[in-house]
């Protein structure tokens, strides 16, 4: 199995253009995640959907929007990039839910590396 | 939300020696888990200890929690080369999602 598949690995934007950051898991999972992680800083959660149909903000979600096109596919979209959105960026997937039964183990991608200009 | 803080920073050890990073954080807990990171790639789980469990094994690694000091110890043993990474702990609380420390960079020198 592949896990959670990102992409792009890596983008170079300029400020102001948009772009969306795609994210696929094949393990059923019901929830799935975003986050950005920037030096010194630690992970921060962007936008997080905790089964399909349904999105909350995390801890950053200015700037971003996401879509939880189905239950395999969470997309990040930055619609107008700033300089501040260089970072790079997880998606992650966990099977937890909106009622989760267990402990919320999460399953990372390998991760996209945006700048923005 | 609340964030685990990592201490130390960085840490660099020679091959075979233990390497013992901790954690500590604010509030209560449900559980705490611990991921680690190799250079250029995403987080791997490592281990979960839950809030009324004081001690976890896995392999070379050795996880406690003391929640009346609202802290954690990852401990692993004979450190290798191939253990050289970021680790990080993760804080499981009432709101679900999980909160990121910013981590210990591990350096095991050959």
């Amino acid at each position: 199995n592949a896990g959670v598949t990102q992409t792009p690995k890596f983008q170079v934007l300029k400020t102001g253009q948009s772009m969306t950051l795609q994210c696929a898991q094949d393990m059923n999972h019901n929830s799935m995640y975003w986050y950005r992680q920037d030096p010194g800083m630690g992970l921060r959660l962007i936008y997080y959907s905790a089964s399909e149909g349904t999105t909350d903000k995390g801890e950053v979600p200015n700037g971003y929007n996401v879509s939880r096109l189905n239950k395999r596919e969470f997309s990040l979209r930055l619609e107008s990039a700033a300089p501040s959105q260089t970072s790079v960026y997880f998606c992650a997937s966990s099977p937890a839910g909106i009622y989760p039964s267990g402990a919320n183990v999460l399953t990372f991608g390998a991760g996209s590396r945006l700048t923005v200009l | 939300s609340q964030q685990g803080e990592e201490d130390p920073q960085a840490l660099s050890i020679q091959e075979g020696e233990n390497a013992t990073m901790n954690c500590s954080y604010k509030t209560s807990i449900n559980n705490l888990q611990w991921y680690r990171q190799n250079s250029g790639r995403g987080l791997v789980h490592l281990i979960l200890i839950r809030s009324n469990e004081r001690e976890k094994h896995s392999g070379r690694l050795r996880v406690t929690l003391d929640t009346s000091k609202k802290s954690s110890s990852l401990l692993i043993t004979a450190s290798r080369a191939a253990d050289t990474a970021s680790y990080f702990c993760a804080l499981s609380g009432s709101a679900r999602q999980l909160t990121f420390g910013s981590g210990t960079q591990l350096t095991v020198l050959p």
